[in-house]
């Protein structure tokens, strides 16, 4: 299994610019997240998906939409990059609510 | 307001001593709490989860307790070994108020020094 897995891995955007960072994972887990971490801080929900066609927002959702089409997939679509969004974000699975999550290896993302 | 306090942002030990870590939280009734590691340029990788009535958990080397009067966790790493230089975060939900997603604290650096 290649567990939870992140396109692209690095990334540099012009303010303006849009972009979708890509999510799968291979442990049919019905629970998806997304994550950003900035320096020095914790990690901060975006958003997250309890299974297919169900999204819903967490801490930080401004600035950002996804979508859940299929077991595997959760993309995150980031509109009219702000340096604001400079982070690295992190996707994760789980099989449910309580249990531990995966993550992957995460996309660091500047934005010029 | 809620807080996740994770006792310092660096922590130094002497390897082959035991590290002990903090994770204090204010306004959260989590079911469970969570610890993970994470090394740098890498995603974190689940260690233990400990339930809120359970007191303690074990896996090799390491130990997790929980005191839900206190609002604190402790994690412990025994016969600490450079390898376990990383970066270790606390997670929790807050289930009692009907929020089944995990906040993170911002973590503890841990070095282990030869």
């Amino acid at each position: 299994n290649a567990g939870v897995t992140q396109t692209p891995k690095f990334r540099i955007l012009k303010i303006g610019q849009s972009m979708t960072l890509q999510c799968t994972q291979d442990m049919n887990h019905n629970y998806m997240y997304w994550y950003r971490q900035d320096p020095g801080m914790g990690l901060k929900l975006i958003y997250y998906s309890v299974g297919a066609g169900i999204t819903d927002k967490g801490e930080v959702p401004n600035g950002y939409n996804v979508s859940r089409s299929t077991t595997e997939d959760f993309p995150l679509r980031l509109e009219l990059a702000a340096p604001s969004q400079t982070s690295v974000y992190f996707c994760a699975s789980s099989y449910s609510r309580g249990n531990e999550q995966f993550f992957g290896p995460g996309t660091r993302l500047t934005v010029l | 307001s809620q807080k996740i306090e994770q006792n310092s942002e660096a922590l130094n030990i002497q390897e082959g001593k035991t590290a002990t870590l903090t994770c204090n939280y204010t306004n959260y009734s989590p079911a469970y709490l969570q610890w993970y590691r994470q090394d740098p340029g890498r995603g974190p990788v689940f260690l233990l989860l400990i339930r809120e009535n359970e007191k303690e958990k074990r896996k090799e080397r390491l130990k997790v307790t929980f005191d839900t009067t206190l609002k604190q966790s402790l994690f412990h790493i025994t016969a600490s070994q450079p390898a376990d230089s990383a970066t270790y975060l606390c997670a929790l939900d807050d289930s009692g108020a009907g929020s089944y997603q995990l906040t993170f604290g911002k973590g503890t650096k841990l070095s282990v020094i030869p």
